[in-house]
């Protein structure tokens, strides 16, 4: 069966820090990968995704991704963290072969320090 | 840009009443969903919809819920007998089956 697990439930940084959000996966056969976010009262917004091809993947905002088979991780991460930055992120994977529909891990929530 | 509607943005209802939320995919899209998030837990699955009938549902998903393409335009959830545990914030995503998910606002549905 399909699992995501974020490592961490809330992650600190200060503005201009390095943000990492870790997601790991499990699939029994390759799996389309997602992070979104969502800030306070709002949707979901897609922030990347990985489908195939290149495995490190750029997303909005200056959020990138990198899929690593090996490892059954897809690790989020920004150079230098913004206040604007501050909201829920989540990793959710998908079968290529299903109905489409999503699992998605618990969330990660971010917070970023003056 | 496109992008999914969701209708109301919130709902109080009491115990037992029957609640209809509501959903605009992106006019394009064939494939329909809902999740719920319960307040601090992650966003779940609940059901996926294409062509017309039920795709796939989760355990969750049991006989008191329902769900509709009536027009269309509109995709409807219904819970037939709410319960306190209803009470959570819910999705309606679309999709045109190869392309990622696109959410709407969401609902919070508010049980007292």
């Amino acid at each position: 069966a399909q699992s995501v697990t974020q490592l961490g439930s809330h992650v600190s940084v200060s503005e201009g820090a390095l943000v990492l959000l870790r997601c790991n996966y499990s699939s029994s056969v390759p799996p389309y990968l997602f992070w979104y976010v969502q800030y306070p009262n709002q949707g979901l917004q897609l922030l990347l995704k990985y489908t195939t091809g290149a495995t490190l993947v750029k997303g909005i905002n200056g959020f990138e991704a990198e899929f690593k088979k090996s490892e059954t991780s897809f690790h989020l991460t920004k150079p230098s963290a913004h206040m604007s930055d501050a909201a829920e992120y989540f990793c959710a994977v998908r079968l290529s072969s299903n109905t489409g529909k999503l699992i998605f891990g618990q969330g990660t929530t971010l917070q970023v320090k003056p | 840009e496109p992008e999914v509607t969701q209708t109301p943005s919130h709902q109080v209802t009491q115990m037992g009443q029957e609640v209809i939320l509501r959903c605009v995919p992106i006019s394009n899209h064939l494939y329909f969903y809902w999740y719920r998030q319960i307040l601090g837990q992650k966003v779940e699955f609940l059901v996926s919809f294409y062509n017309n009938e039920i795709s796939e549902k989760s355990e969750i998903f049991d006989d008191q819920f329902s769900v509709e393409r009536p027009d269309g335009s509109n995709f409807t959830l219904k819970i037939r007998s709410t319960k306190l545990e209803d009470s959570a914030m819910y999705f309606c995503a679309s999709t045109t089956g190869y392309t990622e998910a696109f959410f709407g606002q969401g609902t919070r549905l508010t049980v007292v």
